[in-house]
């Protein structure tokens, strides 16, 4: 219940194209959802993140949709360009004395110029 | 803003060797900050939370005499592998938060450990 299921495990993307990450979770305690973008080497970097009451959050090119009654939501990266690629992980946190973040597996996103 | 500062970003050293790791977070109080291990081509894996002030809290299955965490200040937290292994070579990553409803996880750029 503590996980969050993310697909796919790899995403190749040409130049201009829009990218889809899905996740899904179980435990409906979560109320926050961020994705992180993380380039080799790196840390993850926080990109954008959405609160369960909210369907849609667009900031510039990325865009996540939630969809709380099947517990997915997704992100979607518009006119992909070669430097959006990297590994993007979904998490989920829920509040309490902790605030952990459950992360998802990745995705490795390649844009092909 | 936002900014956390993980040192040193690389370090390779003879196994039996203790290592200490430095998160800070530059320009905001961390109350809570994280620890975690990832694998290659994986996902991070939490390995302890720690709190300014008390002790950490390790995820079931890390040996806490291993990874030393200490939080004292509200800017400044340590991991320190004692008597590292080489298994114990891994990237590992810290995250600064401050207290508050859905506030992010800030996560510094990581430190590569490498024990021979």
């Amino acid at each position: 219940q503590q996980q969050v299921k993310q697909s796919p495990q790899s995403l190749i993307v040409q130049k201009g194209g829009i990218s889809i990450i899905n996740c899904a979770y179980e435990n409906t305690a979560f109320d926050y959802f961020p994705w992180y973008q993380q380039f080799p080497g790196k840390g993850p970097a926080l990109l954008i993140a959405i609160r369960p009451d909210v369907s849609e959050k667009k900031e510039g090119r990325f865009t996540i949709s939630f969809n709380k009654s099947a517990k997915q939501f997704s992100l979607h990266i518009m006119d992909s360009q070669p430097g959006d690629s990297a590994t993007y992980f979904c998490a989920a946190m829920y509040g309490g004395a902790t605030n952990k973040l459950i992360f998802g597996t990745g995705t490795l996103l390649a844009v092909q110029p | 803003g936002a900014v956390v500062s993980q040192h040193p970003s690389r370090v390779i050293c003879k196994s039996g060797t203790s290592v200490k790791i430095e998160c800070r977070s530059l320009d905001f109080q961390a109350t809570t900050m994280f620890w975690y291990r990832q694998f290659p081509k994986k996902s991070l894996m939490l390995m302890a939370t720690s709190n300014e002030g008390s002790k950490a809290t390790y995820e079931q299955g890390v040996e806490k005499d291993k990874f030393l965490i200490n939080h004292a200040s509200l800017t400044l937290s340590t991991l320190t592998v004692t008597s590292a292994q080489p298994e114990d070579s891994s990237f590992y990553i810290c995250s600064a938060r401050v207290t508050g409803f859905s506030q992010p996880q800030h996560f510094g750029d990581g430190t590569r450990l490498s024990i021979l």
